[in-house]
């Protein structure tokens, strides 16, 4: 079951631009995760930001949180030919017995044009 | 440096053949974790352990198998009871505090392909 959705899914920008990418699920969470993923490599762990926040910053990054509306969005300035990548957001989820999950969304496909 | 490290990269399976692909970390994470990736689409958990000796069946179980006698270590075997394999394999490791996640690592994968 896939709980975050992100949009679009997939994005074009010419280096300088900003992104945004955008994560909707569906049931409460204790926090939310967006990962990058390089063609063929693995997922790299960017940001996590709880549910009692609203948003937060790391370098060129910065993810909102909006429980409310159960929706995040990931937003990268001042973009650059590197960060061409995917982008996932991760919820978690309840497994039972205190055991937590991670759900991944499809991802947003960002090519960034120098 | 700390790490998760999967091999092979590239593997191809027969009709009729077990595989195993392989995951070591040597981040001294209790908790392990196998997803497997189709084309164009996000992560589906295959299998997860949070302890040694112990491993509960995600998504997808179906066809795949797993061990977990070390903590170092969590290979998963694709049986030829799954119809479907070829996919993209990721393995990840995560600090494991119950009910507060923690980011997960990740392996480079390996891409299993039918013969």
């Amino acid at each position: 079951s896939q709980q975050g959705e992100e949009d679009p899914q997939a994005l074009s920008i010419q280096e300088g631009e900003n992104a945004t990418m955008n994560c909707s699920y569906k049931t409460s969470i204790n926090n939310l995760q967006w990962y990058r993923q390089n063609s063929g490599r693995g997922l790299v762990h960017l940001i996590l930001i709880r549910s009692n926040e609203r948003e937060k910053h790391s370098g060129r990054l910065r993810v909102t949180l909006d429980t409310s509306k159960k929706s995040s969005s990931l937003l990268i300035t001042a973009s650059r030919a590197a960060d061409t990548a995917s982008y996932f957001c991760a919820t978690d989820r309840n497994s039972g017995a205190g055991s937590y999950q991670l759900t991944f969304g499809k991802g947003t496909k960002l090519s960034v044009i120098p | 440096d700390g790490g998760i490290t999967q091999s092979p990269k590239y593997l191809f399976r027969k009709e009729g053949q077990n595989v195993t692909l392989s995951c070591e970390q040597n981040l001294n994470h209790d908790a392990m974790y196998w997803y497997r990736q189709d084309p164009g689409q996000g992560l589906r958990l295959i299998y997860y352990s949070q302890i040694v000796n112990d491993f509960q069946k995600g998504d997808i179980a179906e066809g795949y198998s797993v061990s977990r006698e070390k903590k170092e270590s969590f290979p998963l075997t694709v049986t030829s009871a799954q119809k479907n394999p070829t996919a993209f394999y990721l393995c990840a490791s995560s600090i494991d505090r119950g009910s507060d996640n923690q980011p997960q690592h990740f392996g480079d994968g390996t891409r299993l392909s039918i013969l």
